[in-house]
């Protein structure tokens, strides 16, 4: 089984600010994904960023890293020069890679306010 | 945009009726993955097809039932609705090669009174 933890319920950062969004996972595959995925009030999902358990660098997608850090399982999302639409929920999610069990589990979602 | 559309957008019913919400994918993925988000429950996979053939299942109560038509859309039907069931319904695909991200439609927020 796969469970996935956020433990921030809300966050706030002020704008031009880097801000840290934890995630810690629990797993018994050896081949694993873990993605990132922001909900704006508007609702839809939208995908930001995937990591790779046997990927060796850390991911990146603009403004967006994963600090990955696969003995402590954790893969913490880093936004970078915060901006007002970044204002959103934060969902981490995970499956597994090397099975047919496709399907994302996710985490309770953190909450980030953006202040100007 | 995603490129995966759902509709209808919004949907309210009552008690003990039927409901059906489709969803296309978006073009080549052969994946299409139903979510449901509550408040209660959070978000949870309900069931996944490839290429017509159902793969997986989540937590998809016996009142649901989904398939996948040969066009590669998809309809998740929801029958003997209780208030429960109200929540936003999401429809995903992805490719059926390399990493498969899923990319996920607008959504269908379900009502029932």
């Amino acid at each position: 089984a796969q469970k996935i933890t956020q433990t921030q319920p809300g966050m706030f950062v002020q704008e031009k600010e880097a801000v840290t969004l934890d995630c810690t996972y629990d797993t018994s595959d050896q081949s694993y994904g873990l993605f990132w995925y922001k909900q704006p009030s508007s609702g839809e999902m939208i995908f930001l960023i995937y990591q790779g358990s046997y990927d060796e660098q850390n991911a990146t997608e603009g403004r967006y890293s994963l600090n990955f850090q696969k003995a402590r399982k954790s893969a913490n999302l880093v936004i970078s020069a915060s901006q007002l639409g970044d204002s959103a929920m934060y969902f981490c999610a995970m499956r597994a890679m090397d099975t047919g069990r496709r399907a994302l589990t996710f985490g309770s979602g953190t909450r980030l306010q953006v202040q100007p | 945009d995603s490129g995966v559309t759902q509709t209808p957008k919004h949907l309210i019913t009552a008690t003990g009726q039927r409901v059906t919400l489709r969803c296309s994918p978006r073009s080549g993925d052969l994946s299409v993955y139903w979510y449901q988000q509550s408040l209660d429950q959070g978000l949870q996979f309900l069931i996944q097809y490839y290429n017509g053939e159902e793969r997986a299942k989540g937590n998809i109560l016996e009142r649901f039932s989904a398939q996948q038509f040969p066009d590669l859309h998809s309809e998740l039907n929801l029958s003997s609705l209780e208030l429960g069931d109200s929540a936003l319904y999401f429809c995903a695909s992805s490719a059926g090669t390399g990493v498969q991200e899923q990319y996920f439609g607008p959504g269908t927020r379900l009502t029932v009174t």
